[in-house]
């Protein structure tokens, strides 16, 4: 039920800036806000942005997020070893009444 | 701080139920901010929502779940719980439960439990 889809993997080395995609429909990034989960390896999903472009506390800012018409985008930089992990865009899908979760993207430091 | 933990068997038989409990502990369940939910991920996959429930015990459940779901509440020992009968092979994965805020984000979330389906 991906209605979000990710490219399923980014890359880059310690220091770079690394950008992610997350491309939607017009009934779901198209009319509600955006959240990234952060994945880390074994463990739980985290809350990285939500309400598109907002961080929870604790978040280095690092983190950015952006939205624009049915697309949203989460960019991480100067890109540290630690960052390594699963990211996940979701968003309230009014025609399917769901809450979405985008299909996933792994981040490889190089 | 407000931690969530799953509890629960780890193996459930094929058309069985599957009944998982979280405990809130650093905040109380009825606060009126907030909902509560369930998600999960089979292994090596992505992530699906089950559903949510309020602490007055309004819930809302993922349509594709919906026939198999229920989701309930126990204000008094601060737990919501999830069950999902008539379970199969593609129902094997972590569940995990989640704080709801508005608009919809879950945060945080417990440390997710396996549930194997498997006779």
């Amino acid at each position: 039920q991906s209605v979000l889809t990710q490219p399923p993997s980014a890359s880059g080395t310690p220091g770079q800036r690394v950008t992610i995609s997350c491309s939607g429909r017009s009934s779901n990034i198209g009319s509600n806000s955006v959240n990234w989960y952060q994945q880390l390896p074994g463990a739980a999903p985290k809350l990285l942005i939500y309400s598109n472009n907002q961080r929870p506390s604790g978040v280095p800012d690092r983190f950015s997020g952006s939205k624009s018409d049915t697309s949203a985008s989460l960019a991480i930089s100067g890109l540290q070893s630690e960052d390594e992990a699963d990211y996940y865009c979701a968003a309230w899908d009014d025609s399917l009444t769901v809450y979405v979760f985008g299909t996933g993207t792994k981040v490889t430091v190089l | 701080q407000l931690q969530l933990h799953e509890s629960g068997p780890g193996l459930v038989k094929p058309s069985e139920t599957l009944s998982l409990t979280c405990t809130v502990s650093g905040g109380s369940i009825t606060s009126s901010t907030y909902y509560w939910g369930w998600i999960r991920q089979p292994p090596g996959k992505g992530l699906e929502w089950i559903g949510n429930i309020y602490y007055s015990g309004s819930t809302y459940y993922n349509p594709s779940l919906k026939s198999r779901v229920t989701i309930s509440v126990d204000t008094s020992k601060n737990q919501f719980s999830l069950k999902l009968s008539s379970v199969t092979a593609a129902d094997t994965a972590f569940y995990y439960c989640a704080r709801r805020g508005n608009p919809y984000w879950f945060d945080p979330w417990g440390q997710g439990t396996l549930v194997t389906v498997s006779s």
